[in-house]
């Protein structure tokens, strides 16, 4: 069955920098999108952005863009997020999705576990 | 940005009620609008996407409707474990986002 797994809670300064893996399985990797969703603690869902796992092509949010850099390791299908200048009001939990590329609307029909990151000194 | 917004922020409902929660585009999206309902320590669930149709698996109860700039989500004969919150997106932009959620208590 199709899976997205991601990697664990993290605790992180003010400044430092984290990066969240995402490893999908039961499906071929490359004919999707990886997006990326945070959720700060009682809030709503933010997109942050998007990498095309065949072609490594990148979108990022207006709000994100210049702090966050998104990459894969195809040859484990895995993406990853790095988030760098960490806030105090970057503690949210960080969720990857995936959505087909050729897909009629983008909709994210499989989601990861969540990792709770959180900035604190 | 593709701004959403949701409308209500949260309602109040019965089990066996009707439900209806709207979402309106600041520009036309065409039918790129897809629903997610999220419970309290779970991850977001695809509901509808394509303005109007409904994800596999997805009680038929769901429906959806609208295109443009306002979109409806409705749950029709409101169960007990469809308390929860209810989001919007956006896919037409290549810069995807979300309603702000609506929330469905009773």
């Amino acid at each position: 069955q199709v899976r997205l797994v991601q990697s664990g809670a993290e605790v992180q300064k003010p400044g430092a920098s984290v990066k969240v893996s995402c490893k999908a399985s039961g499906d071929t990797f490359s004919d999707y999108y990886i997006h990326w969703v945070r959720q700060a603690p009682g809030q709503g869902l933010e997109w942050m952005g998007r990498i095309n796992a065949n072609s490594g092509g990148t979108n990022y949010g207006l709000k994100f863009h210049g702090r966050v850099t998104l990459t894969l390791d195809t040859s484990i299908s895995t993406a990853y997020m790095d988030l760098s200048g960490l806030k105090s009001d970057d503690t949210a939990v960080y969720y990857c999705a995936r959505a087909k590329v050729y897909q009629s609307y983008g909709q994210f029909d499989y989601w990861g576990q969540g990792t709770l990151v959180t900035v604190s000194s | 940005d593709i701004q959403l917004t949701q409308s209500p922020s949260s309602l109040s409902a019965s089990v066996g009620d009707r439900v209806t929660i709207t979402c309106r585009a600041r520009q036309s999206i065409n039918s790129y609008l897809n629903w997610y309902q999220q419970k309290p320590g779970q991850v977001p669930k695809l509901l509808i996407y394509g303005a109007s149709s409904l994800q596999s698996g997805v009680p038929s109860r769901f429906s959806g409707s609208g295109s443009g700039t306002d979109f409806t989500l409705t749950i029709n004969s409101l169960q007990p474990e469809d308390f929860a919150t209810y989001y919007c997106q956006q896919t037409y932009s290549l810069m995807s986002s979300f309603g702000q959620g609506t929330k469905v208590e009773i």
